[in-house]
């Protein structure tokens, strides 16, 4: 079975600042590791994903994340908040063999002060 | 715009009845996954269809049913229901049978309110 763990509910930043959402997963095989976003009353969005094909991954809007095999972890960071990345963000993890099924964190929420 | 399309937005109802959710999956799409989130459970995966048939089934309850039609929209079914029901409920359709293969797009959620 795979999970992953978000450390952190919520995270402020100031703008301009650097963000950094922690994100830890566990699988028994290769994982596949993604990052999501949501904006209030909207569905989520992807924002990027780990295929194993190169370990930093860029995605939309400036964000980037970077798989840590001896870390076990996907932290996904972006150099300079903006106000509109204000949201909340999901990693999750889905693997050959594991049905189907995108597994999702718990949710990091972030907030960006002026 | 993701092309998803969920109806209804907002469903307010009574313990004990029972409701529909539809999705409509993008243009083109053979998967529907159907996600509960909730502030005490987070998002759960309950079930995928991939072309007609349920490929995939996570943590749904006996009194959770779902079906994919041949036009390839998808209904969630909820009966019996329950205070603890109360959730927004996510449509996500993609090309592929897995979400390994490619992006799953969400719809904006159909929020359950059982009173």
């Amino acid at each position: 079975a795979q999970s992953v763990t978000q450390l952190g509910s919520h995270v402020s930043v100031s703008e301009g600042a650097l963000v950094l959402l922690r994100c830890n997963y566990s699988s028994s095989v290769p994982p596949y590791l993604f990052w999501y976003v949501q904006y209030p009353n909207q569905g989520l969005q992807l924002l990027l994903k780990y295929t194993s094909a190169a370990t930093l991954v860029k995605g939309i809007n400036g964000f980037e994340a970077e798989f840590k095999k001896s870390e076990t972890s996907f932290h996904l960071t972006k150099p300079s908040a903006h106000m509109s990345d204000a949201a909340e963000y999901f990693c999750a993890v889905s693997a050959t063999g594991g049905g189907n099924k995108l597994t999702f964190g718990t949710g990091t929420q972030l907030k960006v002060e002026l | 715009d993701s092309g998803v399309t969920q109806t209804p937005k907002h469903l307010i109802t009574a313990t004990g009845q029972r409701v529909t959710l539809r999705c409509s999956p993008r243009s083109g799409d053979l998967s529907v996954y159907w996600y509960q989130q909730s502030l005490d459970q987070g998002l759960q995966f309950l079930i995928q269809y991939y072309n007609g048939e349920e490929r995939a089934k996570g943590n749904i309850l006996e009194r959770f049913s779902a079906q994919q039609f041949p036009d390839l929209h998808s209904e969630l079914n909820l009966s019996s229901l329950e205070l603890g029901d109360s959730a927004l409920y996510f449509c996500a359709s993609s090309v592929f049978n897995s979400p390994i293969a490619g992006e799953l797009f969400f719809g904006e959620g159909s929020r359950l309110t059982v009173l």
